[in-house]
Parts: C-alpha cells; sequence; structure tokens
C-alpha cells in the first residue's frame, strides 16, 4: 500500500464552482500534513499546512479526519488561475523533511 | 530571505554521457538539502538527501550519485546516464518539516 494515495483526476470545473480533494494516507502517526500546488513543467509550491482543528486561507479550507486517515482540501468559486496539480504531502515524523511522502497529485482544470 | 536556485533548467544529454546538476541555497546556513525526481505521470521519489557537508544519504538505489561539497551547494551526478534517468529533477531545502523547491531541470536522455 503507498503512503499517500490521492484521485489522479482530471478534475474539470466551472469558473465559481467549488471542488474538493480527498487524499488517504497509510500511516496512522502521522504527524505533519501539507498541500503544494504545482504548475505544468514547475516547481512545486506550498499552498498550505493542514492542522488538526483544520484552516482556512481565503477560498481554500484544508481538513484533516484522523479517524479516517485521510486530508482533503476544498477550493470554492474556483478560478482560472486556480488550474494545476494539487499534491498531498505527510511527514510521519515530527521533524525530517527526507520523511515527507508525496502523492501522485490531482489534476485540477477550471474552464471559462 | 531564503533562495534556491538550481540549473540547468533543462538538459538533453545522450546516453551513456555524463551528467552534472548544481543546486545552491543563499539566505541560510546548514540546511537540509534534497534531490528529488519526478517521472511523467508519477510522484515525486526522493533520491538523496544530506544533513550537512559530506554527508549524504542515498534513498533508493540507481545510477546517481550526490555530493555536497559546500554548506549550501548540493550537485547530482552519473558518470553514464541511462535513458530510464529521464525526468524532473527537483533541489529542495528544508525548514522544519516543510520543503521548498528549485526551479527543476527537465532531464531528457536520448
Amino acid at each position: 500500500r503507498k503512503e499517500v494515495e490521492q484521485d489522479p483526476g482530471p478534475f474539470n470545473v466551472p469558473e465559481g464552482a467549488t471542488v474538493a480533494f480527498n487524499c488517504t494516507y497509510s500511516n496512522s502517526a502521522s504527524q505533519s500534513f501539507f498541500w503544494y500546488r504545482q504548475d505544468c513543467r514547475k516547481e512545486p509550491k506550498l499552498l498550505m499546512s493542514v492542522y488538526s482543528s483544520g484552516n482556512e486561507d481565503g477560498r481554500f479550507t484544508a481538513q484533516l479526519n484522523r479517524a479516517s486517515q485521510y486530508i482533503s482540501l476544498l477550493i470554492r468559486d474556483s478560478k482560472l488561475s486556480d488550474s494545476a496539480t494539487y499534491l498531498c504531502v505527510v511527514n510521519p515524523y515530527q521533524t525530517g523533511a527526507n520523511n515527507l511522502f508525496f502523492g501522485t497529485g490531482t489534476r485540477l482544470t477550471v474552464i471559462p | 530571505s531564503q533562495t534556491i536556485h538550481q540549473w540547468p533548467a533543462t538538459l538533453v544529454q545522450p546516453v551513456g554521457s555524463p551528467l552534472s546538476l548544481e543546486c545552491t541555497v543563499e539566505g541560510t546556513s546548514n540546511p537540509n538539502l534534497y534531490w528529488y525526481r519526478q517521472a511523467a505521470g508519477r510522484g515525486l521519489q526522493l533520491l538523496f538527501y544530506s544533513v550537512g557537508i559530506g554527508q549524504i544519504s542515498s534513498e533508493v538505489p540507481q545510477n546517481l550519485s550526490a555530493s555536497r561539497p559546500q554548506d549550501r551547494q548540493f550537485i547530482l551526478s552519473s558518470k553514464k546516464l541511462l535513458l530510464s534517468d529521464s525526468g524532473f529533477y527537483l533541489c529542495a531545502w528544508a525548514a522544519n518539516t516543510e520543503a521548498f523547491f528549485g526551479q527543476g531541470t527537465r532531464l531528457t536522455v536520448v
């Protein structure tokens, strides 16, 4: 079983729509969770960390469900500029980025 | 602020040729440094990481090697490239548990 699994998509949504991605992880002791955004042929960039209580940044909301071992990313009022691949990232330990496990990414295309 | 530089951006190399990709970090000292590879349609695979000068850990056996000659310099090398070495190579440095990536090198072995 993979450490991190994501639905690869693609998700094609109209502008203004709300879209949600889920990501499951296998290690129940995982400590840190992140969503990264990767534009086509570019490097991944940190979008947001995911906190136990859930967190929001503008149109983006991240949530963690430890019981079911998944994290989610909700994007409201989708913009064309949101088109990208979203990577789910899990760190089973408290420190050390050498322990980061990346999902294969979920591709989102926002359609005019 | 911290910045990470990686070059070249694109590279086309024949099978059997050597490889050298360089990565430097500015604005921080003693960073943890990483090399990742992303194959087409696949996730990021950690190749090497380094916690200090001359300290290299390899995550997977492969045709590549890494070196860290200076605190903020990380080099990825190969003596003879294989077709399977093609991919998108990313250098990264870490602050606590978050990773920050360089612009990447798209390597095509022909």
